[in-house]
Parts: C-alpha cells; sequence; structure tokens
C-alpha cells in the first residue's frame, strides 16, 4: 500500500489566490511527521512545513499552512496569496518513527500559478 | 551555512557503462541519503547511510548498484553497468540526525542520469 498518497497530478491557480494541495497517508505508528517540500525545476527539494503527529494545533510557516485532520490521515498544504515564483512540484512526504526514519514520498502536484 | 553539493549535475552514458555521482553533505550530518527519482514520481530511498554505517539498503539494486561513504563525510553512488531504467535524478540528502521524526532532511539538486 501506498504510505503517500497525491491524488492531483496538476493544479492551477490565479496569482493572489489560496490553493490547496492534498495530501493523504497510511501509517500504525503512533509516532510520525509530515513533511511538505517544494522542487522547482531547478531540481532541489526545498523543505516548506512539517507537522508532527502528536502536534494539538495545526503548523503554519508565511504563506503555507498544514490542514491536518488526523482521523482522515490527511495533512493537505494550503498556500495563501499565489506567487508567480510559487509554481514548482510539491512534495507531501513522512518518517515513521518505527521504520527506519526514510522519509516516504508521493507522487508529486505540479502547481501552475498564472498571471 | 553551505548546502548538500551534488556532481555532476548531467551525466549521459551509453547502456552497460558506468558512471558515479558524488555527494558531500552539510558539515556535521550524520544522516545521508541517496534517492532516486525516475520522471513523473516522487524520490524513493536507494540507501539511507549513518555516519559511515548503512542502516537501509534494502531498495538498491546490489546487483549494480554501489554505494559508500568513508570518513562519515562524503559519499559516492555507482551504477555498473547502467540499464535504460536507471535514468532518473539521484538526489542525495543529509539531515542532522535519524531522529526526532520532526528532523528535516535537507537536499541537493540532484544528478540528471541518462542512459542511452
Amino acid at each position: 500500500a501506498q504510505k503517500i498518497t497525491q491524488t492531483q497530478p496538476g493544479m492551477f491557480v490565479q496569482e493572489k489566490e489560496a490553493v490547496t494541495l492534498d495530501c493523504t497517508y497510511d501509517t500504525s505508528d503512533p509516532s510520525y511527521g509530515l513533511f511538505w517540500y517544494k522542487q522547482p525545476s531547478s531540481g532541489e527539494m526545498i523543505f516548506l512545513i512539517y507537522q508532527g503527529s502528536y502536534d494539538q494545533q495545526n503548523a503554519t510557516e508565511g504563506r503555507y499552512s498544514l490542514n491536518f485532520q488526523k482521523a482522515r490521515k490527511s495533512a493537505n498544504l494550503v498556500i495563501s496569496a499565489s506567487q508567480l515564483g510559487d509554481s514548482a512540484m510539491y512534495f507531501c512526504a513522512m518518517r515513521e518513527k518505527n521504520t527506519g526514519n526514510q522519509f516516504y514520498f508521493g507522487t508529486g502536484t505540479s502547481l501552475t500559478v498564472i498571471p | 551555512e553551505a548546502g548538500v553539493a551534488q556532481s555532476p549535475r548531467y551525466k549521459i552514458i551509453e547502456k552497460r557503462q558506468s558512471v558515479a555521482f558524488w555527494c558531500n553533505p552539510i558539515s556535521g550530518h550524520a544522516t545521508l541519503y541517496w534517492y532516486q527519482q525516475i520522471l513523473g514520481q516522487g524520490p524513493k530511498l536507494l540507501i539511507q547511510f549513518q555516519n559511515n554505517g548503512v542502516v537501509d539498503d534494502s531498495q538498491l539494486p546490489k546487483d549494480r548498484f554501489s554505494a559508500e561513504r568513508l570518513k562519515g563525510v562524503d559519499s559516492t553512488l555507482k551504477i555498473q553497468p547502467a540499464k535504460l531504467e536507471d535514468s532518473a535524478v539521484y538526489l542525495c540528502a543529509s539531515s542532522i540526525a535519524p531522529l526526532p521524526v520532526s528532523t528535516e532532511a535537507f537536499f541537493g539538486q540532484g544528478t540528471r542520469l541518462t542512459v542511452v
């Protein structure tokens, strides 16, 4: 079974609008962390935001926020006030405490910001 | 602070040839990862090092791939002989430690390998 599922291969958003990128995960480990990374065309993965399984509040980092719904096993990324520079691939990833601490990645969502 | 350095950025080889990729992690980072990212897919872990020891290499095709991390710093990933399906971006990442789970990984820009 896939540990991370991203069902949106591509998304478009108007500049200055908000957009939500979906991510669902599968784990039985009570201790895990969820990450979002941005991958521009240059190739490197840029860390955006982190949510821990025991965190009571949704994580926020500037224009990025994470809509964490633990019971539904979803961790959607919300980007507010989209900018042209936000156009990139976005990957959701998970680490589990009990499985060697590797990062499991989803297949990614390609976001295009339209001027 | 310098980031994760990888070289070369691009490499084109013929099938059955060999190739090597180099990674210099962030100073002080004990954990180093090599990921393979095939076009249109998310990164897949090939091997994880903790200092100079292997933590996980369960998804490394050991008949053709090898990796080492001498002295617990730089790492080299080798493919010999290469196949067409090895065409991908090879990403190196490092983190200060494997735990806690909140520890983020920092990625290099990757090496784009094309096997023809």
